[in-house]
């Protein structure tokens, strides 16, 4: 059965200050999906990136990186120069190609202090 | 374009009675998507729609829960007898195909039980 730990619960930091967020993930599936996905204050979740199991190279957009491992079963979250806005719980997610669901790990709460 | 589309925001009822939530996807999506977010049990995957049907129903809890989806578009999620612990935040998501297309949400619905 397909897994996504996130253990970090929270991380505070203070404006300006690099974050990475941890994510692994256990599957069967040799071909799957990973996502990020944002929850602000306002509740609403916001896709930031979609990452397919064959394609390991690293992305970059902005102040966000991800850096997506198979040998280890980990898809981590940078964010460089962080600012308030930045504070929210970010999700991470495995999609399998054999079902229909997200499962989602148990989000990691960011703070981001002026 | 218009994004997903959920009714309404917030609903406080009480226990026993029945509630029906609504989610509108994203115009051309074929697939829609219901997830819950408690405290206690994080994001949980509830039941796929592909078109009017429901291939895969396996995360709603009980028999009190069910869903229906009309001319493959508005999905109404219907939780009969309600309980205190189906207090949750009900999020829908759609996506333009199931097997490879990433998932957007809408904004949830906040039911509360009293």
């Amino acid at each position: 059965a397909q897994k996504v730990t996130q253990a970090q619960t929270e991380i505070s930091v203070v404006e300006k200050e690099d974050v990475t967020l941890d994510c692994v993930y256990e599957t069967r599936d040799t071909t799957y999906y990973l996502f990020w996905y944002k929850q602000p204050p306002s509740g609403e979740l916001v896709f930031l990136i979609r990452r397919n199991s064959f394609d390991e190279q690293n992305e970059i957009s902005g102040r966000y990186s991800w850096n997506f491992q198979k040998s280890t079963s980990s898809f981590n979250f940078t964010i460089t120069a962080s600012q308030v806005v930045d504070s929210a719980v970010y999700f991470c997610a495995l999609k399998e190609t054999s079902g229909s669901r997200l499962t989602f790990g148990e989000g990691t709460q960011l703070t981001v202090n002026p | 374009g218009a994004g997903v589309s959920q009714s309404p925001s917030n609903k406080v009822t009480e226990k026993g009675k029945d509630v029906e939530l609504r989610c509108d996807p994203i115009s051309g999506h074929t697939a829609l998507y219901w997830y819950r977010q408690s405290l206690g049990q994080g994001l949980e995957f509830l039941i796929y729609f592909q078109g009017n049907s429901a291939p895969d129903k396996s995360g709603l809890p009980s028999d009190r829960f069910s869903a229906e989806r009309t001319g493959g578009s508005v999905s109404t999620l219907t939780i009969q007898r309600t309980q205190q612990e189906d207090s949750a935040v009900y999020l829908c998501a759609s996506s333009l195909s199931q097997s490879r297309d990433t998932q957007y949400f809408g904004p949830g619905t906040r039911l509360t039980v009293l």
